[in-house]
């Protein structure tokens, strides 16, 4: 499946490390999303942009800063991370004004803070 | 916001037998009601979605129903087979209540068929 790529697929970093993910769809889509997976816990909603431009931030640290320079593109910035920030990180696109719009997901990039 | 809850968490079947996954959720603004699927090491993907103005939609093998006055829907899934295994999340949503698709997931269920 090729609709929303996530590169890169896994990603080891030190605390003091600064590194960006990124997500790309080839949809069409408007509307793009970060969620985080971590163990035992249900998908958190991180990031929403809507026309590129952010409309929620689920009270996300500082420490993760998200980019949407283009409906196409979306990055995730990360500096300073902790352990605790561990999980597979999720991409996802859909078409916004449509009702009951279904989301697509990217295979994720496993993030691991050492 | 919308509080979302699955049971079982995890549910444990025999191939050939039924499986049932239910989700119960606070906003009774919500309409509209996925269920992912998502397989070991792959992204979720919905497998079937209903509106509030159906109570039962099926699609081959699996259904989903929905009790609006109680705030909860199901899934159901019939005649499971191996490749059924996989965590299952609801993510009710009031579609109208924004332009893009603000879910909620549940924990998930993590659903294991045995051959």
């Amino acid at each position: 499946e090729t609709g929303v790529t996530q590169t890169p697929r896994h990603l080891v970093m030190g605390m003091t490390n600064k590194k960006s993910l990124k997500c790309e769809q080839h949809l069409g889509h408007n509307a793009m999303y970060w969620y985080k997976q971590s163990a035992k816990k249900p998908l958190e909603l991180m990031f929403v942009y809507s026309l590129e431009e952010r409309v929620e931030n689920n009270s996300v640290p500082s420490r993760f800063s998200p980019e949407c320079p283009n409906s196409s593109h979306l990055f995730l910035h990360l500096h300073t991370l902790q352990p605790e920030d561990s999980a597979l990180y999720l991409c996802a696109s859909s078409q916004e004004g449509v009702p009951y719009n279904e989301q697509f997901f990217g295979p994720g990039t496993r993030l691991t803070v050492l | 916001g919308e509080n979302v809850e699955q049971h079982p968490s995890t549910l444990s079947v025999q191939e050939g037998d039924s499986a049932v996954i239910k989700c119960t959720y606070s906003d009774s603004a919500s309409n509209y009601f996925p269920w992912y699927k998502q397989e070991l090491g792959k992204r979720p993907q919905l497998i079937i979605d209903i509106r509030s103005n159906v109570g039962e939609k099926k699609d081959q093998r699996i259904a989903v129903t929905l009790n609006k006055t109680a705030k909860h829907f199901s899934l159901h899934i019939t005649e499971t087979q191996p490749e059924d295994s996989a965590v299952y999340f609801c993510a009710p949503v009031n579609a109208g209540g924004t332009s893009y698709g603000k879910l909620t997931f549940g924990q998930g269920t993590i659903l294991t068929v045995h051959p």
